[in-house]
């Protein structure tokens, strides 16, 4: 089946730095990705949809400044979350869409992101 | 390894009950979820089960065993609206999400 992976898996940063998590769809061509973040026991929240080659769009109350996303290729896209506090330690998940006629989306194991 | 198993499609009638079954085998254990995902949308959450027991909200209810490594989702008074993929994922010590392939349901008049 479709693979999606994450980097890092599990980053700890300090406050006022700012990391970049990489989403990558292994053995197909995602037109679609998704990012999520996911606080503890709560359901999982998307923050953006990014197409290829476009900028990616919002959800409402997301900060487009904070949360950069670049969909750079059919198989990678990139989450960089700027100058990071620590209310931004969460769960992030993304996840990809091939496209094709079922139209499945395939998620990724998610990025623990802890700021100190 | 790490695995999460879930029947691929599922069919059932207006009106009636179905139950999805999930059994999973991960290394720890810190919570599973259902999500319910419409054709070109993004998953929504339907329920979290970290105890075992059943937890019910409305028309859905979820089902826990941590002994077995299994949980079930179950609809009832199924609409066509419910129509959908469900995911089962676990959360596992590294509090990474391990995903099921979700299961399919086609509802029929």
């Amino acid at each position: 089946g479709a693979v999606v992976s994450q980097h890092p898996s599990r980053v700890i940063c300090k406050s006022g730095t700012s990391v970049k998590i990489e989403c990558r769809s292994l053995d197909f061509q995602a037109t679609t990705m998704f990012w999520y973040r996911q606080f503890p026991k709560q359901s999982l929240m998307l923050m953006a949809t990014s197409n290829e080659g476009s900028k990616a769009t919002y959800e409402q109350g997301v900060e487009k400044d904070k949360f950069l996303i670049n969909h750079a290729s059919l198989t990678l896209s990139t989450l960089t979350v700027t100058s990071a506090h620590p209310e931004d330690s969460s769960f992030y998940i993304c996840s990809a869409r091939s496209g094709r006629e079922r139209d499945e989306q395939y998620f990724g194991p998610g990025t623990r992101l802890t700021v100190t | 390894g790490q695995n999460i198993d879930q029947p691929t499609e599922m069919t059932a009638t207006e009106g009636a009950i179905v139950q999805i079954n999930c059994t999973y085998q991960t290394s720890g254990f810190n919570g599973l979820f259902w999500y319910q995902q419409h054709a070109g949308e993004a998953p929504t959450f339907l329920s979290y089960n970290v105890l075992d027991g059943l937890e019910e909200k409305g028309r859905f209810s979820s089902f826990l065993s941590r002994s077995k490594g299994y949980s079930y989702l179950l609809l009832k008074e199924l609409q066509m609206k419910d129509s959908a993929s469900y995911l089962c994922a676990v959360m596992d010590s590294n509090y990474q999400l391990i995903w099921g392939a979700g299961t399919k349901l086609i509802i029929k008049p």
